[in-house]
């Protein structure tokens, strides 16, 4: 059974400083992994999607890398700001289309 | 404007009483699946459907019923509730195995 874990659980970093979430699949059989932002008591907001070929992704300040073979994937935020502080989730799909979440790590960005 | 919707947002009722949340989205996506969430747990995938009449359980499908009768909507039924159905919930689709597009979120209590 899949299993994604998201090391750690809790970040807080200073304004301006570069962000590094990291997480962890036990299975390399995925179809693509996405990370998820999540304000507290709201919906997920799809924030990148690596295809299973892909090594790595970029959306402005964001960038996630993706080693399947070693079951690892890494979301970078350069330059963080207070408006970043959330909660960062990242799944996996299998080729069901079924998703299997980590437990997240929640940032906070002091000003 | 692409999106998935929930109803209701919010949700108190009492242990037995029937209930559905809706689900809908406007983007004709095949896949759309049911999540719930809860502290310390995640998220969990409760059920999902690959097309019009076509769904499966997930990892948590015990006391809930869906149906797809029409390809945008796929409404959660909990026919008798029990507080243990206490959480957070959110539906999803996608065009099957990519990005997934995630609701709102209802937050039901059962008291």
């Amino acid at each position: 059974k899949q299993e994604v874990t998201q090391i750690p659980a809790a970040l807080s970093v200073p304004e301006g400083e570069n962000l590094v979430l990291n997480c962890s699949f036990t299975d390399s059989a995925i179809y693509n992994l996405q990370w998820f932002r999540q304000d507290p008591g709201k919906g997920l907001t799809s924030l990148l999607l690596i295809q299973s070929s892909q090594r790595e992704q970029t959306s402005g300040r964001l960038n996630a890398s993706l080693d399947k073979s070693s079951g690892r994937s890494t979301l970078y935020i350069a330059a963080s700001q207070p408006g970043d502080s959330a909660t960062y989730l990242c799944a996996v799909t299998d080729s069901w289309g079924k998703l299997q979440f980590g437990a997240g790590t929640q940032v906070v960005v002091t000003p | 404007e692409a999106q998935v919707t929930q109803n209701p947002r919010y949700l108190i009722t009492v242990t037995g009483k029937k209930l559905t949340v809706t689900c809908s989205q406007n983007m004709n996506h095949e896949y759309m699946s049911w999540y719930r969430q809860d502290p310390g747990l995640g998220l969990r995938q409760i059920y999902y459907s690959m097309n019009v009449e076509v769904t499966d359980k997930g990892d948590v499908p015990e006391g809930y019923k869906v149906s797809r009768k029409e390809k945008r909507n796929f409404p959660l039924i909990l026919e008798s509730p029990s507080p243990n159905q206490t959480s957070l919930y959110f539906c999803a689709s996608s065009l099957g195995s990519r990005e997934q597009y995630f609701g709102p979120g209802t937050r039901l209590t059962v008291t």
